[in-house]
């Protein structure tokens, strides 16, 4: 119940393509999603998050899309760059909880 | 602002030698986490706290202990150090409450030999 399950392991994505990376969860309490965004030798940084109030959030490039009712929720990177490549962490939380549930990570690399 | 700041950034132990982790964050956050990433694993939380004086175990607290004496500061300790504990440590913090953004610090890569 308190997994966040996160697919593909890893991903090849030619520059100017779509990169999309998958998340699902069990637990309906989870009220705050977000995606991290670690480069080598870095740690993770906040990159875009979703409240399940709304289906979808868009910022740049980035777009988190939020199925309620399938307990699922995307990543979609428009017009990937190499400079995109990097790992990527869904997670999973409760506002006001103590704890954040993060997915095993993708390995995105583009193609230049 | 530095953020949150670990130390060292990497570091090579003997089997059954200890050591600490330090990390130290200048939010003022209240809640503050112990990561271990291995390839492949994402991210396993190992102890948290969500205040200075208060510690918990998170999924892998085996073979480590914390203690949280001030805001500022909550150090990992190793005890008797083995090669299952080679990993890349990552120490995080957030101001807890509503907001949930969770800043991490760069690391600290450990090997056990």
């Amino acid at each position: 119940q308190q997994q966040v399950k996160q697919s593909p392991q890893s991903l090849i994505v030619q520059k100017g393509g779509i990169s999309i990376i998958n998340c699902a969860y069990e637990n309906t309490a989870f009220d705050y999603f977000p995606w991290y965004q670690q480069f080598p030798g870095k740690g993770p940084a906040l990159l875009i998050a979703i409240r399940p109030d709304v289906s979808e959030k868009k910022e740049g490039r980035f777009t988190i899309s939020f199925n309620k009712s399938a307990k699922q929720f995307s990543l979609h990177i428009m017009d990937s760059q190499p400079g995109d490549s990097a790992t990527y962490f869904c997670a999973a939380s409760i506002v006001g909880d103590d704890k954040i549930i993060f997915g095993k990570g993708t390995r995105l690399h583009i193609l230049p | 602002n530095a953020g949150v700041t670990q130390t060292p950034k990497f570091r090579i132990l003997k089997i059954g030698q200890s050591m600490t982790l330090q990390c130290t964050q200048d939010m003022n956050h209240n809640y503050m986490y112990w990561y271990r990433q291995d390839p492949g694993m994402g991210l396993k939380l190992i102890y948290y706290s969500v205040g200075a004086g208060i510690t918990d175990k998170g999924e892998v607290p085996n073979g480590y202990n914390v203690s949280r004496s001030t805001t500022e500061d909550f150090p990992l300790r190793l005890e008797l150090a083995a090669p299952s504990q080679t990993s890349v440590y990552f120490c995080a913090s957030t101001p807890g409450g509503v907001v949930t953004e969770a800043f991490f610090g760069q690391g600290t890569r450990l090997t056990v030999v």
